[in-house]
């Protein structure tokens, strides 16, 4: 089944200590997405890619980047995780030509 | 500042009844709204959606009403089952050029329903 996939499900990291979360797509959509979601808050855009163009969103710390190395790719690199970086992070795609979003399950992070 | 709000956190329904659950909006340029279900432990899915040319749209159980002049939206379940809690979310868009812009979430609301 054409899909998102986000990897890894849960992880756990040190404060300061980069890490680097995945989602690959079976659905060649052109545009992916990746959305931070905070305990009882809603879903906040942090950038997306139309194809190879990257958009930043201008509330996005710069301790957040991102690259999308091939259509099939994203991955959302944390720099130096702060404990306020603790959340569901959700990477989404979608097709310019429909506009529907598909979401994966989602990395819930915990900085420790 | 919240461009989409959804003011009640939960909600509880008894099997087989109407569920109800409401969103407002404040920016009048939105067009195109949706709704998303999110079980725990998932990414949201879709659910159904309405361009702000129509009032209302239906799928089975499922009816989105649009009223422009309030900015506001409602998303009914008729009758509601076990299966249908969930968190729902709401969200809307602004299209450019006949394209669809990004999404912008209110913060759901939780349903229970119970039998």
């Amino acid at each position: 089944d054409a899909m998102v996939i986000q990897n890894p499900r849960y992880q756990v990291t040190q404060f300061g200590k980069p890490v680097t979360l995945s989602c690959s797509q079976t659905l060649n959509h052109n545009v992916m997405y990746w959305y931070q979601q905070k305990s009882s808050q809603a879903p906040k855009l942090l950038f997306h890619y139309y194809d190879k163009d990257f958009n930043n969103e201008a509330d996005t710390p710069d301790n957040f980047q991102s690259r999308r190395p091939n259509t099939s790719f994203c991955f959302l690199d944390i720099r130096s995780p702060g404990l306020g970086d603790t959340a569901m992070y959700l990477c989404a795609t979608s097709s310019d030509l429909n506009g529907g979003y598909t979401f994966g399950s989602g990395t819930r992070l915990t900085v420790v | 500042d919240q461009q989409v709000k959804q003011n009640s956190p939960s909600l509880s329904v008894q099997e087989g009844r109407i569920s109800i659950l409401n969103c407002d909006y404040t920016n009048s340029m939105f067009d195109y709204f949706l709704w998303y279900k999110k079980y725990p432990a998932e990414g949201p899915t879709f659910l159904i959606s309405i361009s702000s040319i129509k009032d209302k749209n239906e799928d089975g159980r499922f009816t989105v009403f649009l009223n422009k002049s309030a900015k506001h939206l409602s998303l009914h379940i008729v009758p509601s089952q076990p299966g249908d809690s969930a968190v729902y979310f709401c969200a809307a868009s602004v299209s450019y050029g006949g394209s669809q812009g990004n999404l912008i979430f209110g913060k759901g609301t939780k349903l229970s329903v119970k039998p």
